[in-house]
């Protein structure tokens, strides 16, 4: 099974910050990666897909890159609605496994 | 528009099963694999498997393969996910997803709440 390993697992910024996330996997799952949004309460919300294509009508201040087995997230000029936990997953090979979230906080 | 209606809140005993619907419209119903992900209070996603709607294949995490069955209803385009065997360390939010064939979950079920408690 393809572990994914997210850090940080929290993270601490301001309004108007960017910041980045990173996801490693466990073996290479070409760009088979997704990245996800949630709300306290409410399902996850897809972002990225294919490592670095954005989802229709997600703002372009998120962006993705990376392939193999390193990947990032990229959230600029940080909104107070951008303060959620965060989620990647691979989707080259069953179990489709997420890494443990990262939450992103007010300083 | 595309829509995920999963089933209502259910409350089990420990050793019980449990039976969470998810309701597709909006799309061709057996062109897109729909998957399960279930969430702990206050924990991370956890993927559990997913069911083909067009011959109603199943793939399963191994954490569930001896207690999880997953099925479909083509004549009503709902999938079925039935956990056995209940355990406290069950309570969880149990969402669908429609697979976008490689490229990530784009419409998710609301979530259905299982309590396990004695």
């Amino acid at each position: 099974d393809i572990k994914m390993t997210q850090s940080p697992s929290s993270l601490s910024a301001s309004v108007g910050d960017r910041v980045i996330i990173t996801c490693r996997a466990s073996q290479s799952i070409s760009n088979f990666l997704s990245w996800y949004q949630q709300e306290p309460g409410k399902a996850p919300k897809l972002l990225i897909y294919a490592a670095s294509s954005l989802q229709s009508g997600v703002p372009s201040k998120f962006s993705g890159s990376g392939s193999g087995t390193d990947f990032t997230l990229t959230i600029s000029s940080l909104q107070p609605e951008d303060f959620a936990t965060y989620y990647c997953q691979q989707n080259y090979s069953p179990p489709y496994s997420f890494g443990q979230g990262t939450k992103l906080e007010t300083k | 528009q595309v829509k995920m209606v999963q089933s209502g809140a259910e409350v089990k005993k420990p050793g019980a099963s449990v039976k969470v619907s998810c309701k597709a419209s909006g799309y061709v119903f057996t062109s897109y694999f729909i998957h399960w992900v279930r969430q702990a209070p206050g924990q991370g996603l956890e993927w559990m498997g997913r069911v083909n709607p067009s011959g109603g294949s199943a793939t399963f995490a191994q954490n569930f393969q001896d207690r999880v069955t997953m099925t479909r209803d083509t004549s009503t385009n709902t999938v079925y996910m039935e956990l056995s065997s209940l355990r406290s360390e069950d309570t969880a939010v149990y969402f669908c997803a429609k697979d976008e064939i490689g490229s990530g979950y784009t419409y998710w079920g609301q979530g259905t709440l299982v309590t396990v408690s004695s």
